[in-house]
Parts: C-alpha cells; structure tokens; sequence
C-alpha cells in the first residue's frame, strides 16, 4: 500500500526562522513521483515541486530547498528565513510510476505552517 | 494563459436540492480531476477522467454523485440530492498527459454549503 505521512500537524515560527517540514512515504514501487503543494488562507492549492523517484539532488529554489532521501522514504521541504506570506497548509503527495497511466496521488494530510511577525 | 476554471465559487443550497458544479481545465491538458477537502476527511479524490473518459471514479461517495465530461473543455459534478454531509470545498485539477507531467493545476474550489 501506498502511504504518505506528514507528523508535524501544525508549525508556528517567529518570521526570519528557518523550518522544515517533514514528509515520509511508503511505497513498493521502483518508480514514483514526490510532489509538494501549498495551500494558502485563500484557499487554492498551488503546485511547488515534483521530484522524480530516479533523481536523488536536492534541489533549491530562492529561499525554498527540497531534500529527497530514497534510504529514509523522505522528501522534506525547508523554508529558509521564514515570511507571513508563508503561513499555508502544506501537503506532501506521492505517485506512482509503475501503475501504468494511473494518475492518482497519494496525498498526505498536511501541516499548517504560521509565520508570526 | 488561464488556470483551471471553477464554477460557482460559492453555492449554498437546502438538503434535498441538486447542485452542479463546473470545471474549464486548462486548454491542452487532458486529465481531469474531482477532489473534496474537508476538515474532518482531508483531500480526497472523487473521480479522474483522461481524454474525457472516466478512468476512476471509485472515490464517489454514492449513487448520489455523477460527473460527466462531455469535452475536453468542460466537465460537472453533480450531487443530488444533496445533504448536509456534502458541505465541502470541491476542487477541479488537471494535468497533461506526458510521463514528465503528472503535476496536477487546481482551480479554485468551490463552496458547498447546504443546509
């Protein structure tokens, strides 16, 4: 079965703050997909990485680093000097590759993240 | 170029009454998503279409929830009759069809409330 954990149910840092975030996963396949959305107070849910089970790098995007550890089943998500416009739910995602076309994600519950002025 | 289109934003509605929500992917994308969010249950996948085909439609909660895709441009839920318990935001997403393109583009849900 496949599996998607995110422990931290909710976060509070003071801005300025680094945090990250964790995400565990389970799954039999040889092949798979890691994503991570974030989901503001408005609502949408907005699209931030997709990490291919074969690619091991980290991989940095402004003040947002992604570290993916097949030896641990993680894929965590660090956000350097923290803004209020970070405060969002969070959530980790994982699909499958070797299901065919199958095109569902496994979602995990999120954590809520609150950057505090 | 425009996102995923939802519509209404927001619907309240009274036990009983059918509700139709709308969906415009986004153009060229063909998969198409339904998800629910809501506090209790998190974010679950009601049913996906792929070239306006339905692939898994296992999610639905009952007899009570369609969703049709008569084209690539626009697709429905539809619950009748609704019930309290349907209270949620519902989502539309869609992806292309690559094998590099499994990310999903969400619109921005709609507001069931009924009462």
């Amino acid at each position: 079965a496949q599996k998607v954990t995110q422990a931290q149910t909710e976060i509070s840092v003071v801005e300025k703050e680094d945090v990250t975030l964790d995400c565990v996963y389970e799954t039999r396949d040889t092949t798979y997909y890691l994503f991570w959305y974030k989901q503001p107070p408005s609502g949408e849910l907005v699209f931030l990485i997709r990490r291919n089970s074969f690619d091991e790098q980290n991989e940095i995007s402004g003040r947002y680093s992604w570290n993916f550890q097949k030896s641990t089943s993680s894929f965590n998500f660090t956000i350097t000097a923290s803004q209020v416009v970070d405060s969002a739910v969070y959530f980790c995602a994982l699909s499958s590759l070797n299901a065919g076309n199958n095109r569902k994600l496994i979602w995990g519950l999120g954590t809520s993240l609150a950057v505090n002025p | 170029d425009a996102g995923v289109i939802q519509s209404p934003r927001h619907e309240v509605t009274e036990m009983g009454q059918e509700v139709t929500l709308r969906c415009k992917p986004i153009s060229g994308h063909d998969y198409l998503f339904w998800y629910r969010q809501t506090m209790m249950r998190g974010l679950e996948l009601l049913i996906y279409f792929n070239n306006n085909v339905p692939i898994d439609d296992s999610g639905m909660p009952e007899d009570r929830f369609s969703a049709k895709m008569p084209n690539a441009s626009f697709s429905t839920l539809k619950i009748q009759p609704s019930e309290p318990r349907d209270s949620a935001v519902y989502f539309c997403a869609s992806s292309l069809r690559g094998p590099s393109s499994y990310e999903q583009y969400f619109g921005p849900g709609t507001r069931l409330t009924v009462t």
